[in-house]
This record gives C-alpha cells, structure tokens and sequence, in this order.
C-alpha cells in the first residue's frame, strides 16, 4: 500500500521568511496530492491539492509543487504570517483506495 | 448546513467499558471516513464507507467497529475500551469516491480511557 512520509516534523520560520513542507510517496500509480492544515484544537481544512497531470498549482501565498519521477511533492508558503502557524499534513492517493496522510509538520511563524 | 458533526466532544471511560461515537452530514456525501489522531502520528484510518451499505478497514481497524446507518449517519463503536484507544477521533465525509474529493472534518471527539 501506499506509504507518505513528510518532512520536517517541526518548522520554525521568521515572519515574512518562506516555509517549505516535503513529501515523499510509495505507490508510483498515486494521482492526487492534497495538503490539510490543522489549527491547534481544530478541525483539519483542505488548503490546496494538486492532481498528477500538473507540476505546479499556486493559491495566493501557497504553492505545491510535483515531482512524479521522483516521487515527491511540496508545499511552499511565501510571506508567512503568524496565522500560517498549524500543522500541516500532506496526503496521497490512487484513486482506488482512501487516502493516506503524512505524520504533519507543525510550523511556528515567529513575529 | 451544519456540515460534519460529531457527538460527543468529550469521553472519559474505563477499561472494559464500551461506547458510540457518532457522526452525520448533512451535505449529502456518499463517502465517510472515521480517523484517529495522537500525537506525532499524523490522520490514520479506522474504517471508512465509500457508499451507504458499504463499509472497510482502514489501517488500524483493530478494537473498533462501524455502522453505516444510512447516508448520513456513520458510528463507531469500541466495545471493549483500552487506554490504547484514547485518542482524538475525527470523522469525514467526501461527496464521492475515494479520492478526489475534499474531505470535510467534524470537530472531532476527544476519548481518555482510563
């Protein structure tokens, strides 16, 4: 089955400092990549997803990149803002099968 | 449109001792999911219900089970608690198929086993 493993688990940025979030998957036949944000105490939210037929997809601040042969895919916040610090948690699937979420990355945005 | 809803938000049980959470939407989803969440451990899948009728284990099926009452509505029970199991659990619905789809989270219940 598939297997996602995100990296770092912890993330401290500068606000206003870009923050990178990496994932890497296992099933060369998964499709479709979205991120979640949780912040703390809440629900997990849907930010930004990105399908295999694409390299790049951009959301205002937020952007997640794909590398199909490499296998891996990134989430990219530029500006970041104090209300950007949540868990995030990327996720892949097949399509065929639910999906399956990384470990998260908690990231702090320091004013 | 209440979205996801969950019942109760919090549990304190003993061991041995058993419950049922429970979870609908209101948007009309045909799939629903039920994860829990520790710390350090990310989302892992319990069971989930791809279509009303249908149920199947996800990673960590083990001490639970499920019931999908109707389109709506889809329970949880543990029928013998373990402090293993105290976790946050969360259940989601996605308008249709597996994957694809947004998943829509309820609030989540927070269960202690004692």
């Amino acid at each position: 089955g598939e297997n996602v493993e995100q990296h770092p688990s912890t993330l401290s940025v500068q606000e206003g400092d870009s923050a990178v979030i990496k994932c890497t998957y296992s099933d060369s036949a998964s499709n479709y990549f979205p991120w979640y944000k949780q912040e703390l105490g809440k629900r997990p939210q849907l930010i930004i997803d990105i399908r295999s037929n694409v390299g790049e997809k951009k959301d205002q601040r937020i952007a997640v990149t794909l590398n199909k042969t490499a296998k891996h895919f990134s989430l990219h916040i530029t500006e970041t803002q104090p209300e950007d610090s949540a868990v995030y948690f990327c996720a892949a699937t097949s399509g065929n099968t639910p999906l399956v979420f990384g470990k998260g990355t908690r990231l702090s945005v320091i004013a | 449109n209440a979205g996801v809803t969950q019942t109760p938000k919090f549990q304190v049980l003993k061991t041995g001792q058993s419950m049922t959470l429970q979870c609908a939407q209101d948007m009309n989803h045909n799939s629903m999911y039920w994860y829990r969440q520790d710390p350090g451990m990310g989302l892992r899948l319990i069971y989930y219900s791809a279509s009303e009728g249908t149920t199947d284990k996800g990673e960590v099926p083990n001490g639970y089970n499920v019931s999908r009452l109707n389109k709506r509505e889809f329970s949880l029970r543990l029928e013998s608690a373990a402090p293993s199991q105290t976790s946050v659990y969360f259940c989601a619905s996605s308008i249709g198929g597996l994957a694809h789809n947004e998943q829509f989270f309820g609030p989540g219940t927070r269960l202690t086993v004692l």
